[in-house]
């Protein structure tokens, strides 16, 4: 089955302890994504990454970090998370052109206190 | 600065009856958008697109419209389904088709009552 896989899906940390969000995708996508949603923000792209160790800034990359080192992973890093960083996170992927555009994971729920 | 906005949050709606949610957009040079339907607790699943160089795009009981001129799209749900309930996010690319750089509105809450 096609899927974008992430985890943990719930997750509750304290400031300044590091964590890792893994993604992966089984349908040998180049492109990968991370996006967080907060109420009335909609989805804001985080990083993405174009193909192996080829990452690149998205519209709020502040606090964040993220690795291409395999095609099929693409983790999501937080060296210091903070309570701004609460939100919900979801990794993607897509080809570089597809009709049905990107393909979303379930989703993790990070809170940060 | 928002280039793709929903301005209605939320929308109710009764079983079988038409459900149209709006999307405006500000940049022209947009040209492949999509819409993606959101359950709780679940990642956003597309629902159908359509690119600018058509006005209209159906695909069952989904019909997406593109005024281009306006920089306005609506996507209509008829008839609407209790299952249809699920935040619809609208989405746009202006990369020559290219689907990987989407900019996202903000979403609109759907509730279709039975």
């Amino acid at each position: 089955e096609a899927q974008v896989t992430q985890n943990p899906r719930y997750l509750i940390t304290v400031t300044g302890k590091k964590l890792t969000v893994t993604c992966s995708q089984n349908m040998n996508h180049e492109y990968m994504s991370w996006y967080r949603q907060d109420p009335g923000l909609g989805l804001r792209q985080i990083y993405y990454s174009m193909n192996v160790e080829v990452t690149d800034k998205g519209d709020v990359p502040e606090g964040y970090k993220v690795s291409r080192k395999e095609k099929r992973n693409f983790p999501l890093i937080l060296e210091s998370p903070s309570p701004n960083q609460t939100s919900l996170y979801f990794c993607a992927s897509s080809l570089v052109r597809d009709s049905k555009g990107q393909y979303f994971g379930p989703g993790t729920r990070l809170t940060v206190t | 600065d928002q280039q793709v906005k929903q301005n209605s949050p939320s929308l109710s709606v009764q079983e079988g009856r038409i459900s149209i949610l709006n999307c405006d957009y500000t940049n022209s040079m947009f040209d492949y958008f999509l819409w993606y339907k959101k359950y709780p607790a679940e990642g956003p699943t597309f629902l159908i697109s359509i690119s600018s160089i058509k006005d209209k795009n159906e695909d069952g009981r989904f019909t997406v419209f593109l005024n281009k001129s306006a920089k306005h799209l609506s996507l209509h749900i008829v008839p609407s389904q209790p299952g249809d309930s699920a935040v619809y996010f609208c989405a746009a690319s202006g990369y020559g088709g290219a689907t990987n750089k989407l900019i996202f509105g903000t979403g609109t809450l759907l509730a279709v009552q039975p």
